[in-house]
């Protein structure tokens, strides 16, 4: 079955520094990689995703690239901001797939 | 508001009793994840319902474990004699279908004593 893996596992950086957090997945058929942002004593919140017929996507602050050939996606935040702080979650599924499959977390600080 | 809630917010109960945690997805989405979530650590999956079936069962920890919906619409996820590893938030998502981004609500926290 799928499983996707996710590093650093925690990262602290400075704020206006940029923050780059990158997954692996293991089943060449995934094709929908979403993006979450969990707060404390929340739940997590999508904040953004891309599918496997584009290799990037940005909004605002935030981007998100993909390399079928080697399987890898990455989260990149530019300008981070204390409000950032936050656990990230990637993900990866197929169409017609049951399971969404998470990564393990990544817990981002930054630091003011 | 229109996002998935989730009920009890906070549950406390001893060991062994039974506990039953609701989830009301966002309306019209026909699928609804389970997922359970230790202190600190990641997402793990329990059940999803596509409509009121559900074709994985696969990540209920143990039979003291069962899930159910009806009407599509409003799902529970029932905890018999329950084990203080039990302890943790279990979080409910829903999506308009499978691929699809889903929508989490904010958990239910059980603390078993």
């Amino acid at each position: 079955g799928e499983n996707v893996e996710q590093h650093p596992s925690t990262l602290s950086v400075q704020e206006g520094d940029s923050a780059v957090i990158k997954c692996t997945y293991s089943d060449s058929a995934s094709n929908y990689f979403p993006w979450y942002k969990q707060e404390l004593g929340k739940g997590p919140q999508l904040i953004i995703d891309i599918r496997s017929n584009v290799g990037e996507k940005k909004d605002q602050r935030i981007a998100v690239t993909l390399n079928k050939t080697a399987k890898h996606f990455s989260l990149h935040i530019t300008e981070t901001q204390p409000e950032d702080s936050a656990v990230y979650f990637c993900a990866a599924t197929k169409t017609s797939y049951d399971k969404v499959i998470f990564g393990p977390g990544t817990s981002l600080s930054v630091i003011p | 508001g229109a996002g998935v809630s989730q009920s009890p917010s906070n549950k406390v109960t001893e060991k062994g009793k039974d506990v039953e945690l609701r989830c009301d997805p966002i309306s019209g989405h026909t699928a609804l994840y389970w997922y359970r979530q230790s202190l600190g650590q990641g997402l793990e999956f329990l059940i999803y319902f596509q409509g009121n079936s559900a074709p994985d069962k696969s990540g209920l920890p143990s039979d003291r474990f069962s899930a159910e919906r009806t009407g599509g619409s409003v799902s529970t996820l029932t905890i018999q004699r329950t084990q203080q590893e039990d302890s943790a938030v279990y979080l409910c998502a829903s999506s308009s279908q499978t691929s699809q981004p889903q929508h989490f609500g904010d958990g239910t926290r059980l603390s078993i004593l």
